[in-house]
């Protein structure tokens, strides 16, 4: 089973629409959770670190779910502009410090 | 302007032929690492560094060298490229190991082996 599991999608949904994407993952021990956003072939950046008691940027919401060991991204109110993969990225222990496990990513597309 | 650079962007060589890809922060992070990005398999990561001289390696370091001599640069190396790894890779660097430190990525290089 793979670490860090994601829905590759895509995901295509008209402007304006709610759409929510979920991560799971396997290590119980994991610490810190993000989420990315990866546009066509170019670097990741970070789109907002998921906290426990869940995180709201604008239109973009993030949950943690540490019993059933997922997380999840909401973006309300699509905009074109929203169309990206977006990646989950999981931070369990190793060897005294943290690793990050990126998943595969959710592809999204918002059209006209 | 904080960054990451990474040098080539792209590459296309040959099977066999040594190469190095650089890689450089100016943010005086300590922790640095290299990744592989393959069509449906996402990014793999493939060595990365605590610290200087301190490294270890990824989920897939076959085939790859690196080496951490200054806390700024983490450069890549391939001694005998093959085909499989025709790659997008990527450098990122993040203040420490810690739970909570976001990683900065570079812009990425395209390598070709043919």
């Amino acid at each position: 089973r793979k670490e860090v599991e994601q829905d590759p999608g895509p995901f295509n949904v008209p402007e304006g629409a709610t759409v929510a994407f979920n991560c799971t993952y396997s290590n119980s021990a994991s610490q810190s959770f993000f989420w990315y956003r990866q546009d066509c072939r170019k670097e990741p950046k970070l789109l907002m670190s998921v906290y426990s008691s869940g995180n709201e940027d604008g239109r973009f919401t993030a949950q943690l779910n540490r019993a059933s060991q997922y997380i999840s991204l909401l973006i309300r109110d699509s905009k074109l502009s929203d169309s990206a993969t977006y990646l989950c990225v999981v931070t369990s222990p190793s060897g005294g410090s943290y690793i990050p496990t990126f998943g595969r990513g959710t592809s999204l597309i918002v059209h006209p | 302007e904080a960054q990451v650079t990474q040098n080539p962007r792209y590459l296309i060589t040959v099977t066999g032929k040594k190469l190095t890809v650089t890689c450089s922060q100016n943010m005086n992070h300590e922790y640095m690492s290299w990744y592989r990005q393959d069509p449906g398999l996402g990014l793999r990561q493939i060595y990365y560094s605590m610290n200087v001289e301190v490294t270890d390696k990824g989920d897939v370091p076959e085939g790859y060298k690196v080496s951490r001599k200054e806390k700024r640069n983490f450069p890549l190396i391939l001694e005998s490229p093959s085909p499989n790894q025709t790659s997008l890779y990527f450098c990122a660097s993040a203040k420490g190991a810690g739970m909570t430190y976001e990683q900065y990525f570079g812009p990425g290089t395209r390598l070709t082996v043919t």
